[in-house]
């Protein structure tokens, strides 16, 4: 069965400390993973989408890495901020035309 | 510079009364997706649409209808609506399918009681 597992469920940091958040699937054939950051109140918005032949793409302060033998992703956001307080979420697409399929999320709290 | 526009944002429906939900885009999208994010649940697609006038299933399309007369527009109906239903619904559109990226609307929270 097709899917996408995030870790930690939750987490909380101190502001300016760094945290990486991980991402196992399942999905086969795989085309591409992205991470979507959700704000309370608010709908998912784009951070970084890679194809299987990407090892690492950034986003200002976000750095995804993909492992697609390991099938393991991870999200690093360095000197974290208050406005990073959110729901990441880890989205696999298989196959060109088959459905995304969505991870829970992993909810990062950042305390000053 | 609007992207995906839900309406409305919040409603509160009696168990059997029927509503419409309204998703806009105005980034000339092909695809269009209707999502419904639950507690402890990842998003999970309920209808899509890849092009005006064309409809599909997703993954739980049981008790939604779906309508896209025009490009722009995508339009998710409850007919009959009930307690399960409860749930915050997301648009969203991409310009050809999955291997592109998605424009999410803010969502509509909707409560049947």
């Amino acid at each position: 069965k097709n899917q996408v597992e995030q870790s930690p469920q939750s987490l909380i940091i101190l502001e300016g400390k760094n945290c990486t958040l991980q991402c196992n699937y399942t999905v086969s054939p795989f085309s591409n993973l992205r991470w979507y950051k959700q704000d309370t109140g608010r709908g998912p918005v784009s951070l970084t989408i890679m194809t299987f032949s990407e090892n690492t793409k950034s986003n200002g302060r976000y750095t995804a890495t993909l492992d697609a033998d390991t099938k393991q992703s991870s999200l690093h956001i360095t000197a974290s901020q208050l406005s990073d307080s959110a729901s990441y979420i880890c989205v696999v697409s298989g196959q060109a035309g088959t459905a995304l399929i969505f991870g829970k999320g992993t909810t990062l709290s950042v305390s000053s | 510079n609007a992207g995906v526009t839900q309406t409305p944002k919040f409603r509160v429906l009696k168990t059997g009364q029927s509503m419409t939900l309204l998703c806009a885009q105005d980034m000339n999208h092909e695809y269009m997706y209707w999502y419904r994010q639950d507690p402890g649940m990842g998003l999970r697609l309920i209808h899509y649409s890849v092009g005006e006038g064309t409809t599909a299933k997703g993954e739980v399309p049981d008790g939604y209808n779906v309508s896209r007369l025009k490009k722009q527009n995508f339009l998710l109906g409850l007919e009959s609506a009930a307690p399960s239903q409860t749930s915050v619904y997301f648009c969203a559109s991409s310009p050809w399918g999955t291997d592109y990226g998605y424009t999410f609307g803010s969502g509509t929270r909707l409560t049947v009681v």
